[in-house]
């Protein structure tokens, strides 16, 4: 069965750094998908990155990219220039190839992130 | 651009009564439908998988009985919560995203639902 897992609860950091949230995920199959997303105070979840697992170099959007180390079942985001709007709840998932069409996504349990200024 | 609405955003209904939710799709055709509920404790369940044409797909834990959803087009879905207690508060999500294995899904804001 598929897993994703968050170990960082929660983390603070000062404005404009950068920041690293981390993710691992169990999986079965030889192929699929992960992604972030961040959950706004007001709870709309918004897409940020994605991973493809057959591809190997890391995906990079804006400020946003993945550090993603297949041999270790790990993809980490990675924040940089944080500025305050980035404070949210960001949840790392995983869709398997068995569910890709119907778009069955496991969810972690989300790092809460808090930027100061 | 493809937005997925969902309507109410926040609702209260009292122990034992049921209430619908509704999900739409604007800009793409929403050829699958997941429905989640995030506890307030953040973490997020599958309700059930709905693909156009297809069976609703009900994960375990959920049943059709208490959370009927309907499909009935590339744009529009509903879910119901029947006979709502306590433990079925929390945010109702809707994910939809169009056929084939990289397409994305994209979220709705959820309906909170407060139960009395």
């Amino acid at each position: 069965a598929q897993k994703v897992t968050q170990t960082q609860t929660s983390i603070s950091v000062m404005e404009k750094t950068t920041v690293t949230m981390d993710c691992v995920y169990e999986t079965q199959d030889s192929s699929y998908f992960l992604f972030w997303y961040k959950q706004t105070a007001s709870g709309e979840i918004v897409f940020l990155i994605r991973q493809d697992s057959y591809k190997k170099e890391n995906a990079t959007v804006g400020h946003y990219s993945l550090n993603f180390q297949k041999p270790k079942s790990s993809i980490g985001l990675i924040i940089t220039a944080t500025q305050i709007e980035d404070s949210a709840v960001y949840f790392c998932a995983m869709r398997e190839v068995a569910g890709a069409n119907t778009g069955k996504l496991t969810f972690g349990h989300g790092t809460i992130l808090r930027v100061h200024p | 651009g493809a937005l997925v609405y969902q309507y109410p955003r926040r609702t209260i209904c009292k122990s034992g009564t049921s209430m619908r939710m509704e999900c739409q799709a604007v800009g793409f055709q929403a050829t699958s439908v997941a429905w989640y509920r995030q506890s307030p404790q953040k973490t997020f369940e599958l309700i059930a998988l709905s693909t156009v044409n297809s069976a609703i797909k009900y994960e375990q834990n959920f049943t059709q009985e208490k959370f009927p959803i309907s499909h009935p087009n590339l744009s529009f879905s509903s879910m119901t919560v029947l006979n709502a207690y306590l433990e079925d508060r929390g945010l109702y999500l809707c994910g939809a995203k169009t056929g084939g294995a990289r397409a994305e899904q994209f979220f709705g804001p959820g309906t909170r639902l407060t139960v009395l």
